[in-house]
């Protein structure tokens, strides 16, 4: 149980283009998902939190125009990366949990090229 | 603020026993998770320790002692797929949320 997808797993686009990136959790319901980005051989750093029905709490640095979080349902959440340049490539990883102190489980990840 | 310490790579050999070591300060405190990472994929969950002492499963163990701020992840009989980061992610009171370290690049050779 607890699988979370994320599509697409990949993806390449030009420098000024948006990019959604989608969030499903595909056996259970969430009413937060999270938000991740990783640098190679960074750490995981928490970018948003996304509510179900409400808006996104952004971490602090991270821009809410620049990067959309809309979390329509209990089980989709979707991130925008809007007018994307090279420097936000990177490998965005979504994640769920099925309550406040159970692991976090984590989509696939996609890797973003912007050229 | 978070604060997490886990040696940045170890080397061990297959067949062998490893241990990771994790040092956390965090705002309180519910508990901490570990996670495996290989190379170009999400964490996958490995352990979740709430309570003082040491938690068992198949060849991976993980051990907590929240009066040091100390965790550790005991690796059995290694293979060559052990081969990942591990991440250390403590669970920070009030919102929930854990936090990341850069984990431990562990590198299991013949």
């Amino acid at each position: 149980g607890a699988v979370v997808s994320q599509h697409p797993s990949r993806v390449i686009c030009k420098s000024g283009t948006s990019v959604k990136i989608e969030c499903r959790s595909l056996d259970f319901q969430a009413t937060t998902m999270f938000w991740y980005r990783q640098f190679p051989k960074q750490s995981l750093m928490l970018m948003a939190t996304s509510n179900e029905g409400s808006k996104a709490t952004y971490e602090q640095g991270v821009e809410k125009d620049k990067f959309l979080i809309n979390h329509a349902s209990l089980t989709l959440s979707t991130l925008t990366v809007t007018s994307a340049h090279p420097e936000d490539s990177s490998f965005y990883i979504c994640s769920a949990r099925t309550g406040d102190g159970s692991p976090l489980h984590f989509g696939n990840g996609t890797r973003l090229t912007v050229t | 603020g978070q604060n997490i310490d886990q040696p940045t790579e170890m080397t061990a050999t297959e067949g062998a026993i490893v241990q990771i070591n994790c040092t956390y300060q965090t705002s309180g405190f519910n508990g901490l998770f570990w996670y495996q990472q290989h190379a170009g994929e999400a964490p996958t969950f490995l352990s979740y320790n709430v309570l003082d002492g040491l938690e068992e499963k198949g060849r991976f163990s993980s051990f907590l002692s929240r009066s040091k701020g100390y965790s550790y992840l005991l690796l059995k009989e290694l293979q060559m797929k052990d081969s990942a980061s591990y991440l250390c992610a403590p669970l920070p009171g009030g919102s929930y949320i854990p936090t990341f370290g850069r984990g431990t690049s562990l590198i299991v050779h013949p």
